[in-house]
């Protein structure tokens, strides 16, 4: 076990819907990560938050936001949902970014109807 | 051209097998992770490294940084190990962002 929780494990919804997709980091983890798995591109990385603030940004397209709240949780919000965009999502912790261990979640299935 | 390259795509073993696993990367690095995918989709982080050789148990990374070259070896592969293989490079210069391979499948059989 991680210590990483990702939730939901599974998401169905139609073209054109919003999601929220919700990461709570393994205790003591200040920075959170999020990529995306999809059968064609593989892991890619979407963005990178660091104690509440953005610290980097990857292939996030501009109808997903993400941010991460005090208690160090984070979120990913997924607007305008294409077919495309049906993938893994997962998220990822580690203590202070750099070059820290990684500590994945298990993933949150999305399908795109 | 991927800037991490993995070989091979595929790999089938018979138990208790040595394994090798390639991670070819085209950019300067400050670090480069290892992990394993489970059939059920999990990640499993097994090793970050910059430098030289770590090992756990029957895995053992290596890089050679002017090369631009890492291995993953498995030795007395086992059954259990069956799983698909990612090396993912982080770019020098302080950037956190991760280019992932394409993944090794490995299927090891009894």
């Amino acid at each position: 076990d991680s210590g990483v929780t990702q939730t939901p494990k599974h998401l169905i919804t139609a073209t054109g819907q919003r999601v929220t997709l919700r990461c709570s980091p393994r205790s003591g983890d200040l920075s959170v990560y999020w990529y995306q798995q999809s059968l064609d591109q593989g892991l890619q990385f979407l963005i990178q938050y660091y104690n509440g603030e953005e610290r980097a940004k990857g292939n996030i397209l501009e109808r997903f936001s993400a941010q991460q709240f005090p208690d160090l949780h984070s979120e990913l919000n997924l607007s305008s949902l294409e077919l495309g965009d049906s993938a893994l999502y997962f998220c990822a912790s580690s203590v202070v970014g750099g070059n820290s261990p990684l500590h994945f979640g298990n993933g949150t299935r999305l399908t795109v109807t | 051209k991927n800037e991490v390259e993995q070989s091979p795509q595929n790999l089938t073993a018979q138990e208790g097998e040595f394994i090798t696993i390639n991670c070819s990367y085209s950019v300067g690095i400050s670090a480069l992770h290892w992990l394993q995918q489970h059939p059920g989709g999990g990640i499993v982080s097994l090793f970050m490294l910059s430098s030289g050789k770590k090992k756990h148990g029957r895995l053992i990374a290596t890089i050679n940084i002017q090369e631009k070259h890492s291995s993953l070896h498995i030795t007395a592969s086992h059954p259990r190990d069956s799983a698909v293989y990612i090396c993912a490079a982080k770019a020098q210069g302080g950037s956190e962002k991760l280019v992932f391979g394409k993944g090794t499948k490995l299927t090891v059989n009894p």
